[in-house]
């Protein structure tokens, strides 16, 4: 059982490039999200999903895009990196996010250039 | 004013120490509340839910005041493996989407 696994760990890009971001539970939960952690901000909603197919935005959506094909999956795509997208993103999963326990995966330390 | 918020410290506290945390919170249709703790450069960890009786896990103890809408944790009998960033977070109205506080980060010294 690996609970939430991310990948990558690190990640340096260019301006503009485009990436993406890979999450996966295995905990057979039905919501998923994506957060963003900046000092000094603490951790922001991006997109979540309350199950395959059902995606919506939260707090800071702009610039990502999420898709939601099986209940384990959950990418978060960087269409246009920009260096205000420099952060840690933090995956996590969940039965239900305000009854639950969110468990969340290792994080990946992106920097955008 | 920030949905959640957090005084962020540093709380320097010596071992054995007793200190409190407190967190106040804006919309007062919330429904659930955490205690999160966060070790450096790691992701963040369930310590404790928040009920309305308050409750306690060993040296941990969470109360919850919806009249003046804050959340405070207590830890007694302080440890060195306490240091951490201890996030507030609070359902923000919706059950699906959690609302976090920027953390208070607390220093437990031998």
């Amino acid at each position: 059982n690996a609970g939430v696994t991310q990948t990558p760990k690190f990640q340096v890009l260019k301006t503009g490039q485009s990436m993406t971001l890979q999450c996966a539970q295995d905990m057979n939960h039905e919501y998923m999200s994506w957060y963003r952690q900046d000092p000094g901000m603490g951790l922001r909603l991006i997109h979540y999903s309350v199950g395959a197919g059902i995606t919506d935005q939260g707090e800071v959506p702009n610039g990502y895009n999420v898709s939601r094909s099986t209940t384990e999956d959950f990418p978060l795509r960087l269409l246009s990196a920009a260096p205000s997208q420099t952060s840690v993103y933090f995956c996590a999963s969940s039965p239900t996010p305000g009854r639950h326990e969110q468990f969340f995966g290792p994080g990946t330390r992106l920097t955008v250039l | 004013r920030k949905e959640v918020e957090q005084d962020p410290g540093p709380f320097n506290v010596p071992e054995g120490a007793t200190v409190a945390f407190n967190c106040t919170y804006s919309n007062s249709a919330s429904q659930s509340f955490f205690w999160y703790r966060q070790d450096c450069r790691k992701e963040p960890k369930l310590l404790m839910s928040v009920y309305s009786s308050g409750n306690e896990d060993g040296r941990f103890t969470a109360q919850l005041n919806r009249a003046s809408q804050y959340i405070s944790l207590l830890i007694r009998d302080s440890k060195l493996s306490d240091s951490a960033t201890y996030l507030c977070v609070v359902n923000g109205g919706s059950f699906q989407k959690l609302v976090f506080g920027t953390g208070t980060r607390l220093l437990v010294s031998p």
